[in-house]
């Protein structure tokens, strides 16, 4: 099956500084990628999609200049939580469809970066 | 009202019991349906995927789709200690690319 490798799985920085978070798709070429959120004990939340080759589309109340996003590959998409805060701290997960072009076919999900911001 | 609602529970079993995990939608015009199951920190894994009506049945798991009172339940039998997770229901809207998310059922298996 569609497997979705996200790293690093735990990052603790200090308030102020940035953090990286990638997305890759192992066996399989993911046009779109989509960045969640949870907090916990709540359900996911849709942070943004992100599309090879152009600019990602950003949920209502997303700061887009907070979350920076980059989709440079097939394979490929970053997260950066830029001048991240303690309220930024949460569990960030990100996902593609196994089958492109298929809006209704499952999304596959990484296992998650806890970020913690101190 | 939300696109799906689902009972946060907590919801606590024995080992060997059936459970029963349920979730409704306000749209019916959705189609297809996916149950998740999550882990303690870990990303959420596809469990079942379900198509219109009727029932699907993939070993001990068991997903069920009423279409008529837009319902959706997932059953698990001889529910084990490593069934132990929180359950997502989860419906891809129409046209778009996002799936709506139930809340999630935070399951707990005692042995």
């Amino acid at each position: 099956g569609a497997v979705v490798s996200q790293h690093p799985s735990w990052v603790i920085c200090k308030s102020g500084t940035s953090v990286k978070i990638e997305c890759r798709s192992l066996d399989f070429q993911a046009t779109t990628m989509f960045w969640y959120r949870q907090f916990p004990k709540q359900s996911l939340m849709l942070m943004a999609t992100s599309n090879e080759g152009s600019k990602a589309t950003y949920e209502q109340g997303v700061e887009k200049d907070k979350f920076l996003i980059n989709h440079a590959s097939l394979t490929l998409s970053t997260l950066t939580v830029t001048s991240a805060h303690p309220e930024d701290s949460s569990f960030y997960i990100c996902s593609a469809r196994g089958s492109p072009g298929q809006n209704n076919s499952p999304l596959h999900f990484g296992n998650g970066t806890r970020l913690t911001v101190t | 009202q939300k696109e799906v609602e689902q009972d946060p529970g907590p919801l606590s079993v024995p080992e060997g019991a059936i459970v029963s995990l349920n979730c409704t939608y306000s749209n019916s015009a959705f189609q297809y349906f996916m149950w998740y199951r999550q882990y303690s920190r870990k990303g959420p894994e596809l469990l079942m995927y379900t198509y219109s009506s009727g029932n699907k049945e993939d070993g001990r798991f068991t997903a069920q789709v009423d279409k008529s009172s837009k319902y959706i339940s997932l059953f698990i039998r001889d529910s084990q200690p490593s069934d132990s997770a929180t359950y997502l229901c989860a419906i891809p809207l129409t046209g778009a690319n996002n799936l709506f998310f139930g809340t999630g059922t935070r399951l707990t298996v005692i042995p």
